[in-house]
């Protein structure tokens, strides 16, 4: 069975606090994502990932940052938490290949800055 | 900038009756799109999805989608309602670079 697994489902953190958040996948696949989802705005990508040590920039990454040194873990960090980062962390994975690609996702992480 | 765009925020219906739920999309060339549905608690979970070919898709729970480029849709469509079908549904494409771009998300109510 096909597995992401997100490190915590629920996080509190303080303002100012640095902030990790790991993905990690066990189907070899190249791309990985981080998304935050918020109510009324759907699934908004911060970073994106096609290779190890490759990142691209998403919709909304202000204030974030992202490493993956190893193909099967992505990880999201955030420098100094703040409570407008606030929301539900979604991270996937899926084949660099069109035909057969379907992002599977991880439970997610609702991370409360307070 | 190109996107999918779910005009409906929240839908209602009897459990038995019909379903359709929208989605735009705005790009040039053929989009790759899917459905991802999240049950409450849950994560997403692909219902299905369109790159090519036939425009009328199949995918799990019963649950189909045409793809109409005059119109730039792939709207999807249900023929009878479950109460376990109250979800939020999301439409997505990936784009050139892989990456997969989602709309606001549409959310399902079921009336017993």
């Amino acid at each position: 069975d096909v597995k992401v697994t997100q490190s915590s489902r629920y996080l509190v953190k303080r303002t100012g606090e640095k902030v990790f958040l790991e993905c990690v996948q066990d189907m070899d696949h190249e791309n990985m994502f981080w998304y935050r989802q918020d109510p009324g705005l759907g699934l908004r990508l911060i970073y994106f990932s096609y290779d190890v040590k490759m990142k691209e920039k998403g919709d909304i990454p202000e204030g974030y940052s992202v490493s993956r040194e190893k193909k099967e873990r992505f990880s999201l960090i955030l420098e100094s938490a703040s409570t407008n980062q606030t929301s539900m962390y979604l991270c996937a994975s899926s084949l660099l290949d069109r035909l057969y690609t379907e992002a599977f996702f991880g439970q997610g992480t609702r991370l409360t800055v307070v | 900038a190109q996107s999918v765009t779910q005009p409906d925020i929240h839908i209602t219906v009897s459990e038995g009756a019909s379903l359709e739920l929208r989605c735009n999309y705005s790009y040039g060339a053929t989009p790759y799109l899917f459905w991802y549905v999240q049950s409450p608690g849950q994560g997403l979970q692909l219902l299905l999805k369109y790159f090519s070919g036939d425009t009328l898709v199949q995918g799990i729970k019963g649950f189909e989608a045409e793809f109409k480029r005059s119109q730039s849709s792939f709207n999807l469509r249900k023929p009878s309602v479950h109460w376990s079908d109250a979800a939020e549904y999301f439409c997505a494409w990936m784009d050139s670079s892989y990456k997969l771009i989602f709309g606001s998300g549409t959310r399902l109510l079921v009336r017993p």
